[in-house]
């Protein structure tokens, strides 16, 4: 069965430092990787998307992942931190046929000045 | 810009009594699903229809819970009667197609409290 594992339950960053999040996976195949972010009360919005090809993904943001096979992980990245960018995050998999998509338990991040 | 739209937002109710919440996908969106955020978890799927037809239910308590799209378009998610552990924002998400490279857009949520 397919996993998500997000080992930082919460982090805090300075505005304008760079910043990166954990995601790893469990599953036999390639999967189809999801970056989403949840802002308070609100629902999930899409950052980026993983299936093949290019292994470092541009997203909406100033977002980027890289997909690790060797490492099974696709880390999310952001090279400067802006207030705005505090939030849950959730990394997602999906294995294919109806997409079940499996959800991380998040990292919410603190942005502080 | 089409968005998922989802009522109410907010549920306050008392544990034993029977609750309903609505969702409307994007127009055109065959597939839609009902998740259940509880917090500080990752959303975990309820159940997923294709059209007006269930593909998966399988985590769906299905002695509590029930769901229903009669015309494959809007959606309704009911729990009668409910439990405190019930209290959690209940997602709908929906998608063109079902298929695994399409993006779910996600509504809003209806965050529920059971007292």
């Amino acid at each position: 069965a397919q996993s998500v594992t997000q080992p930082d339950i919460h982090i805090t960053v300075s505005e304008g430092a760079s910043l990166e999040l954990r995601c790893n996976y469990s599953y036999g195949a390639t999967p189809y990787l999801f970056w989403y972010v949840q802002s308070p009360g609100q629902g999930l919005q899409l950052l980026l998307k993983y299936f093949s090809g290019d292994t470092l993904v541009q997203g909406i943001k100033g977002f980027e992942a890289e997909f690790k096979r060797s490492q099974s992980s696709f880390n999310l990245r952001k090279p400067s931190v802006h207030w705005s960018d505090a939030a849950e995050y959730f990394c997602a998999v999906n294995s294919g046929g109806y997409q079940k998509v499996t959800f991380g338990t998040g990292t919410k991040l603190q942005v502080i000045p | 810009e089409a968005e998922v739209a989802q009522s109410p937002r907010y549920k306050i109710t008392e544990k034993s009594q029977a609750v309903a919440f609505w969702c409307d996908p994007i127009s055109g969106h065959a597939t839609l699903y009902w998740y259940r955020q509880i917090l500080g978890q990752g959303p975990e799927l309820l159940v997923q229809f294709q059209d007006e037809s269930v593909v998966d239910d399988s985590q769906l308590p299905k002695d509590r819970f029930s769901a229903e799209r009669l015309k494959g378009v809007d959606s309704t998610l009911k729990i009668q009667p409910a439990e405190l552990g019930d209290s959690a924002m209940y997602l709908c998400a929906s998608t063109e197609a079902a298929s695994s490279y399409n993006e779910q857009f996600f509504g809003p949520g209806t965050r529920l409290t059971v007292l």
